[in-house]
């Protein structure tokens, strides 16, 4: 069974400037959360989509967001991008058997350079 | 302070040592508890999964879980140059509705020297 795939695999954007990331969930997997992986930071949650519905949130201002379609694919978008927005954007996929999100398996992540 | 606290090394260690990962937590409605790999370059890679306090076995890896302490543990028995990579704890707590919120640690560096 194919893992997690995630496009582009890196992107580099000036500042100002919007982008967009994309995630295909393991098959039949129906949770898809987002996380932030910065050096100083570590790795923060970004937001979860279960039947094209955002269930959680984390603490990140309202330039990023996301969605999920109804093959369970997801995108998740970031505009007017700054500075500190360069890091390495992951996606994980969970069965989520009866909506209740458990074993999270990871993509090999976008890499974004914001200059 | 942050809610998950791990020791980002880096560790260094002879092959065949037995190596041991914590992390501490201060949140006591954190009831599942994850061990991942994560090579350079690469996403994180589950290693274990466990539910509230006890041990579990895998092969060469051991988790350890002590909710009276807020402190997990991951062992590595006859490390190997393989193992060399960045491991990080994540938690999540029930209260979060299952709805897919991992609270990392900030992952520890570990090097097995051949």
């Amino acid at each position: 069974k194919a893992g997690v795939t995630q496009t582009p695999r890196y992107l580099i954007k000036t500042r100002g400037q919007q982008v967009t990331l994309s995630c295909s969930p393991i098959s039949g997997h129906r949770s898809v959360s987002w996380y932030q992986q910065t050096p100083g930071q570590g790795l923060q949650f970004l937001f979860e989509y279960f039947s094209e519905t955002q269930r959680n949130k984390g603490n990140f201002p309202g330039r990023f967001s996301g969605r999920q379609f109804s093959n369970s694919r997801s995108e998740m978008n970031v505009s007017t991008l700054e500075l500190g927005d360069s890091a390495l954007y992951l996606c994980a996929s969970s069965l989520a058997v009866g909506g209740s999100t458990d074993t999270q398996y990871f993509g090999p992540g976008t890499r974004l350079t914001v200059l | 302070q942050k809610e998950v606290e791990q020791d980002p090394g880096p560790l260094s260690v002879p092959e065949g040592a037995i190596v041991s990962l914590n992390c501490t937590y201060s949140n006591s409605a954190f009831q599942y508890f994850m061990w991942y790999r994560q090579y350079s370059r690469k996403g994180p890679e589950l290693l274990m999964y466990t539910y509230s306090s006890g041990n579990k076995e895998d092969g060469r890896f051991t988790a350890q879980v002590d909710k009276s302490s807020k402190y997990i543990s991951l062992f590595i028995r006859d490390s190997q140059p393989s193992d060399s990579a960045t491991y990080l704890c994540a938690m999540s707590s029930i209260r979060s509705g299952n709805t897919g919120k991992l609270i990392f640690g900030q992952g520890t560096t570990l090097q097995v020297k051949p």
